[in-house]
């Protein structure tokens, strides 16, 4: 079993300045996360994956996640924040196989993001 | 290009009447298909998915249900809603590898208020 832990439900920066948004997961094997973004009233959109390569995983944007297997963490971040970046954020971690090469996926609770002009 | 859609954005419906969502994949041919539910404060939970025509497999017990009539076209039903169902719905799709690119879509989702 797989889940995930974002830690927090509302983060808030001034334009311009750094993006931490938090993600711990636990999985019982070598794991696959994503982080996807939801701007209010549009579909959630793929931001980053991170498959076993590179452990530093460049996403659109401008945002970047880190995989780090000690912390079993998977946190996102941005050197500067843009008022477009003002979305909910979610931690995702592949889950068990669903049939047909195709895998669940287990969702963190989502972090609202706010960009302070 | 591969787009969904999903209808409608928003619903309010009172308790106890009938629900019916749609979703449908256009560009591609034998998607994977899902439903998921956000409700408020929680996370994204699966509700059923979907490998193809008539194969459905639910991952929650509850009252909704879910068909699959076309291979394309992914419903989302209900025959008496309770309060509890009320949540931010959302179809996805996606090609055999979950995670070839471009990984799963999303529809634009379906926010249901039960009263």
């Amino acid at each position: 079993a797989q889940s995930v832990t974002q830690l927090d439900s509302h983060v808030s920066v001034s334009e311009g300045t750094p993006v931490l948004l938090r993600c711990n997961y636990s999985s019982s094997y070598s794991p696959s996360l994503f982080w996807y973004v939801q701007h209010p009233n549009k579909g959630l959109q793929l931001l980053l994956k991170y498959t076993s390569a590179a452990t530093l995983v460049k996403g659109i944007n401008g945002f970047e996640a880190e995989f780090k297997k000690s912390e079993t963490s998977f946190h996102l971040t941005k050197p500067s924040a843009h008022m477009s970046d003002a979305a909910e954020y979610f931690c995702v971690v592949r889950g068990s196989y669903s049939g047909a090469g195709s895998y669940q996926l287990t969702f963190g609770k989502g972090t609202k993001l706010s960009v302070i002009p | 290009s591969q787009t969904i859609h999903q209808w409608p954005a928003t619903l309010v419906q009172p308790v106890g009447s009938p629900l019916s969502l749609e979703c449908t994949v256009e560009g591609t041919s034998n998607p994977n298909l899902y439903w998921y539910r956000q409700a408020a404060g929680r996370g994204l939970q699966l509700l059923f998915y979907s490998v193809g025509i008539g194969q459905i497999s639910s991952e929650v017990p509850q009252n909704l249900s879910a068909s699959r009539p076309q291979d394309r076209q992914f419903i989302l039903s209900s025959k008496k809603l309770l309060l509890s169902d009320s949540g931010f719905y959302l179809c996805a799709w996606s090609r055999g590898e979950g995670f070839s690119l471009p990984g799963y879509t999303f529809g634009s989702g379906t926010r249901l208020t039960v009263v």
